[in-house]
């Protein structure tokens, strides 16, 4: 059974740092396309990055620079590293699984929420 | 960047009615690459339809997805009580947006 659990989330003041986490289990994240997605209290969702089997990396324009993903092939994990955070970062972040285009996202965890605020 | 615009934003309709969703896209979905999602409240969204009319795995034959260009359509034949949800189309293939979300609620 696929199965995705973040962790990390919290409350951090504007300008800080934050490191997210992906276990998974099920599958080898290294496989897939594995990305992270975000919704802010009571809005949409967002993509906000990817990375594919090969190792290449991608961004939204409103993370780029600011947000590094990664993964740990050993622990079979995910991670997601922020900083210069800012109050619009505020949001649920959820890790998800493409198995046949990065951004077609056939399994989701259950989110970790950042809180940007001073 | 592709806006969606999901109509209405919310439809209240009772068990066993059809529920029938709009996803208009500002420019043409190459290759209907068009997905629905289902969330719901305090879940994390779960994929329905992807190639504006294939369904994931193990999603019941009462979801059914249309349309290509700019106009996507998802029909849920027949609403069950598990139904009543917010659904989010997104167009996928590159540079992916999701739609404002429409919320199918009890009436």
């Amino acid at each position: 059974e696929v199965q995705l659990v973040e962790s990390g989330g919290g409350l951090i003041q504007p300008g800080g740092s934050l490191r997210l986490s992906c276990a998974a289990s099920g599958f080898t994240v290294s496989s897939n396309y594995m990305s992270w997605v975000r919704q802010a209290p009571g809005k949409g969702l967002e993509w906000v990055s990817v990375i594919y089997s090969g190792g290449s990396t991608y961004y939204a324009d409103s993370v780029k620079g600011r947000f590094t993903i990664s993964r740990d092939n050993s622990k079979n994990t995910l991670d997601l590293q922020m900083i210069s955070l800012r109050a619009e970062d505020t949001a649920v972040y959820y890790c998800a699984r493409g198995t046949r285009y990065f951004d077609l996202f056939d399994d989701w965890g259950q989110g970790t929420l950042v809180t940007v605020s001073s | 960047e592709i806006v969606l615009m999901q109509s209405p934003g919310t439809l209240s309709l009772s068990p066993g009615e059809r529920a029938t969703l709009s996803c208009r896209a500002s420019q043409s979905v190459s290759g209907r690459y068009l997905a629905w999602y289902q969330q719901k409240p305090g879940q994390a969204p779960r994929l329905l339809v992807y190639g504006a009319s294939s369904r994931a795995t193990g999603i019941p034959d009462r979801f059914g997805g249309s349309g290509s260009g700019t106009d996507f359509t998802l029909t849920i034949s027949r609403l069950e009580p598990e139904d009543f949800a917010v659904y989010y189309c997104q167009q996928y293939g590159g540079s992916p947006t999701f739609g404002g979300g429409t919320k199918v609620e009890i009436k």
